[in-house]
């Protein structure tokens, strides 16, 4: 089956430095999701991504969809206390199987103040 | 504030009880999913409904029964657990009217701890 591939693992930053985080895939998704959870909570919705080639800012948050359909990446650019969390990515695709999500294994981020 | 909401946030049962969990939205999502999440790990897909209907069951045991009894409600009734299955179980929710743009929200989840 499809597997993502989701790196660093875990980031110890300080207050007010930016951040990168990608995933990569063996094969290609037609959309790219990222969510990020807090402690006790669900995931929320922070970008979704719909072409290839695609980049869209969310706040402090920007995110592509790579050209092959294989890559994402998310970047948070000034970060601050409340940007601590685990952020997921996920692939989905369309037709019949386009309910399923393909999670990459989180990014744990700890931001410094 | 998660469109996506489940209760109880929190069940702890002994492995004999019989639970429900429940699940709803009213955004008009036509989809609605179960998922089982174990600490620092993704989501696990566990079902999917598709307009009340059951469409995906991966491969869940029997002691998990899912029920919609409608479009913006979702149960999932729990027998006979196992100290394994304890976890946060996460409901979403998307348009589910095929095609791309239906990116799936979660809500905030049932921790549940069987004893």
């Amino acid at each position: 089956g499809q597997q993502l591939n989701q790196s660093p693992q875990s980031m110890f930053i300080q207050e007010g430095e930016d951040v990168s985080m990608n995933c990569t895939s063996s094969s290609i998704f037609n959309t790219w999701l990222w969510y990020k959870q807090d402690p006790g909570e669900g995931p929320v919705l922070l970008i979704a991504l719909y072409k290839a080639g695609e980049l869209t800012s969310n706040g402090r948050l920007t995110a592509q969809f790579g050209i092959t359909r294989k890559d994402s990446f998310l970047n948070i650019s000034a970060s601050i206390p409340s940007d601590v969390g685990i952020y997921f990515c996920a692939g989905q695709n369309s037709g019949g199987s386009n309910y399923k999500l393909t999670f990459g294994k989180g990014t744990l981020l700890t931001v410094n103040p | 504030d998660t469109e996506v909401t489940q209760t109880p946030k929190h069940l702890v049962m002994g492995m004999t009880n019989k639970k429900s969990l429940k699940c709803e939205q009213h955004m008009g999502h036509r989809a609605m999913y179960w998922y089982k999440q174990k600490a620092k790990k993704p989501p696990e897909l566990m079902f999917v409904y598709s307009y009340e209907k059951l469409s995906i069951n991966e491969s869940v045991p029997s002691r998990f029964s899912p029920e919609c009894p409608n479009s913006s409600l979702l149960n999932l009734h729990l027998h006979a657990l196992q100290p394994e299955d304890s976890a946060l179980y996460l409901c979403a929710s998307s348009r589910g009217q095929g095609g791309d743009n239906q990116p799936q929200h979660f809500g905030d989840g049932t921790r549940l701890s069987i004893l």
